[in-house]
């Protein structure tokens, strides 16, 4: 079975400064996937950032930045100089070959950026 | 390159009507997948499709819902009768179908269903 775990319901971060959304993993797979999808108030979920399991390079998307920690199962996302059109819901999902690459996701983070 | 593409984007029925969603996947994206998601959570898979082939319905509530993508491409997916608890957003996604590794999706704008 795959569990992902989100433990902050929600954050603030100042504008222009930097943040960091936790994320923990379970899952007994070998072969898997790690992705952060950001949905504003619209509801559309969009797609940020990858990490695969075998990757030894943390995943980076421009301001995106995944910290990826393997053997304590957590893949926190990192955004880099926020801005205000930041705010929104991000959700940590994983999903695995094995499992026919379903998606699992977490309960989600708020982000609100503060001008 | 065009996204996922849903309609309706809203819809508001009485409990016990009918109700069909419409997703036309990313071009060339062989696996298609239908999510629910209930206002506060995150989005739990009802079906996944690869081509015209059902892969996993393990949480579709078949006694009321059903999906279908007879030609490999679009799909449809409808809710007959509707219950007060099937209000939620209903989220259509696709992927490449990437042999041996795991896959990335893409999701459309959802539909948002109201059951009054």
């Amino acid at each position: 079975a795959q569990k992902i775990t989100q433990t902050q319901p929600g954050m603030f971060v100042q504008e222009k400064e930097a943040v960091t959304l936790d994320c923990t993993y379970d899952t007994s797979d070998q072969s898997y996937g790690l992705f952060w999808y950001k949905q504003p108030s619209s509801g559309e979920m969009i797609f940020l950032i990858y990490q695969g399991s075998y990757d030894e390079q943390n995943a980076t998307e421009g301001r995106y930045s995944l910290n990826f920690q393997k053997a304590r199962k957590s893949a926190n996302l990192v955004i880099s100089a926020s801005q205000l059109g930041d705010s929104a819901m991000y959700f940590c999902a994983m999903n695995a070959f094995e499992y026919g690459n379903k998606l699992v996701f977490g309960a989600g983070t708020i982000l609100r950026v503060k001008s | 390159e065009a996204g996922v593409a849903q309609s309706p984007r809203y819809k508001i029925i009485e409990k016990r009507q009918s109700v069909a969603f419409w997703c036309n996947p990313i071009s060339g994206h062989a696996t298609l997948y239908w999510y629910q998601q209930i206002l506060g959570q995150g989005p739990k898979l009802l079906i996944q499709f690869q081509n015209n082939g059902v892969v996993d319905d393990s949480q579709l509530p078949k006694d009321r819902f059903s999906a279908e993508r007879l030609k490999g491409v679009d799909s449809t997916l409808k809710i007959q009768p509707a219950k007060l608890e099937d209000s939620a957003v209903y989220l259509c996604a696709s992927s490449l179908d990437v042999k041996g590794r795991t896959d990335t999706q893409y999701f459309g704008p959802g539909t948002r269903l109201t059951v009054l």
